[in-house]
């Protein structure tokens, strides 16, 4: 195991159902990430928490909320979501910081597979 | 834009062989460069990196090399067996910052006994 985990591994929601997706980390890191994962498509990422401040949002609809309370926790709430959004969804730590420090490798979780119907 | 290509999409080679997958970038300067590997269903692993100012670095039956010239990286995996079996992704690095990485496609790679 990487020390990242994720829950729930399966989420099947309606468009109009809230949902949220939990990562945590026991590695002691201080960077987290949300990466979108769909078939024949580079992975792509969502959104980056670096001691716990967002720092980077790639044009990523409103309805995907991150949440980071604290350095080992990280969730994307989804809301009102659109069959187009099914796919993995991975979480990811570094030990990488806006000071500087680390290699940046990423230590991803097992993902959760997300269905939306 | 920013691009990475990876070789292929899937590749196939005997049991024994050594599989050799290419990453091409283009309007890039990564400070490093990263190989991942990722089985069906699951987050990709951390398996090699490489620095900008290394052409090649080790690990087992693993080799990578790295040519900022011709902005490429080969990943060999020597004596394949079919426990290799599975998609290779490139990622690329800058440096500063909060160390942004940026995948690749990734090639699925079959080790065929």
């Amino acid at each position: 195991e990487t020390g990242v985990t994720q829950t729930p591994r399966h989420l099947v929601m309606g468009m109009t159902n809230k949902k949220s997706l939990k990562c945590e980390q026991h590695l002691g890191h201080n960077a987290m990430y949300w990466y979108k994962q769909s078939a024949k498509k580079p992975l792509e990422l969502m959104f980056v928490y670096s001691l716990e401040e967002r720092v980077e949002n790639n044009s990523v609809p409103s309805r995907f909320s991150p949440e980071c309370p604290n350095s080992s926790h990280l969730f994307l709430h989804l809301h009102t979501l659109q069959p187009e959004d099914s796919a993995l969804y991975l979480c990811a730590s570094s030990q990488g910081a806006l000071a500087g420090g680390g290699s940046g490798t990423q230590y991803f979780g097992p993902g959760t597979r997300l269905t939306v119907l | 834009s920013q691009k990475i290509e990876q070789n292929s999409e899937a590749l196939n080679i005997q049991e024994g062989k050594t599989a050799t997958l290419t990453c091409n970038y283009t309007n890039y300067s990564p400070a490093y460069l990263q190989w991942y590997r990722q089985d069906p269903g699951r987050g990709p692993v951390f398996l090699l990196l490489i620095r900008e100012n290394e052409k090649e670095k080790r690990k087992e039956r693993l080799k990578v090399t790295f040519d900022t010239t011709l902005k490429q990286s080969l990943f060999h995996i020597t004596a394949s067996q079919p426990a290799d079996s599975a998609t290779y992704l490139c990622a690329l690095q800058n440096s500063g910052g909060y160390q942004k990485v940026t995948f690749g496609t990734g090639t699925k790679l079959q080790v065929i006994p």
